[in-house]
């Protein structure tokens, strides 16, 4: 099966720019999540998607950050304006039905903010 | 609150070395999932093994074994014979069992970088 997939893999922005990053998940997986990986640590949540319902966000900075996920399929990541602190690699990963299913990450979409 | 330590930030061996990585949980929960991730230098997160609270039974699979063990609220994983495609950051993770229908939010550790020498 495909994995999941994330454009682009990587930007580089300067600071107060707007940028977004789009995944894909695999296809049957309902459930969608966004981390954000800072260099050196473990991925954090962002935002967590059951179908096109945002069922976790309490983790995303919503002055700058808003996501979207239409028809339960496809997100989209923005932030708008950008600050050098946003520079992490994001990961998207989506997880089929069930109580524990593992989650399949995407390969990540670097983000340098200069 | 839920936690994941990984105590070693960096480990170098020589291909066909044994190695451990380390990982201590806390949490509240009676029931909950440990994970382990590996992230190759490609940059994406690869599923290792799922393991639930309730099932302490060690596993193996390959080079690769997992102990869990309860009383200590670890759950260390073992490389045999390591090779250098083994080089990777390892990722321990947690997770809540109270999401109803689907997995509950990952938390991770911060990861162990494996370098492994020919």
């Amino acid at each position: 099966e495909a994995g999941v997939v994330q454009s682009p893999r990587y930007k580089i922005i300067e600071k107060k720019q707007p940028v977004a990053f789009w995944c894909n998940p695999i296809s049957g997986h309902n459930t969608l999540y966004w981390y954000r990986q800072n260099l050196g640590q473990g991925p954090e949540l962002l935002i967590r998607y059951e179908n096109e319902e945002a069922v976790d966000d309490s983790q995303l900075p919503k002055d700058r950050f808003s996501a979207e996920r239409l028809k339960g399929v496809d997100s989209t990541l923005k932030i708008q304006p950008a600050e050098l602190g946003d520079s992490a690699v994001y990961l998207c990963a989506s997880s089929s039905p069930g109580y524990n299913s593992p989650l399949h990450f995407g390969n990540g979409t670097r983000l340098t903010v200069t | 609150a839920q936690k994941v330590t990984q105590a070693q930030t960096e480990i170098s061996v020589v291909e066909k070395e044994d190695v451990t990585l380390d990982c201590v949980y806390e949490t509240r929960d009676t029931t909950y999932y440990l994970f382990w991730y590996k992230q190759p230098p490609s940059g994406e997160l690869v599923f290792l093994i799922r393991r639930n609270s309730f099932d302490e039974q060690n596993e193996i699979s390959g080079r690769y074994s997992w102990n869990f063990q309860k009383s200590t609220s670890s759950f260390n994983f073992t490389i045999t014979a390591s090779q250098v495609v083994d080089s990777a950051v390892y990722f321990c993770a947690l997770s809540e069992a109270r999401y109803g229908g689907s997995q509950g939010n990952l938390i991770f550790g911060k990861g162990t970088k494996l370098s492994v020498k020919p």
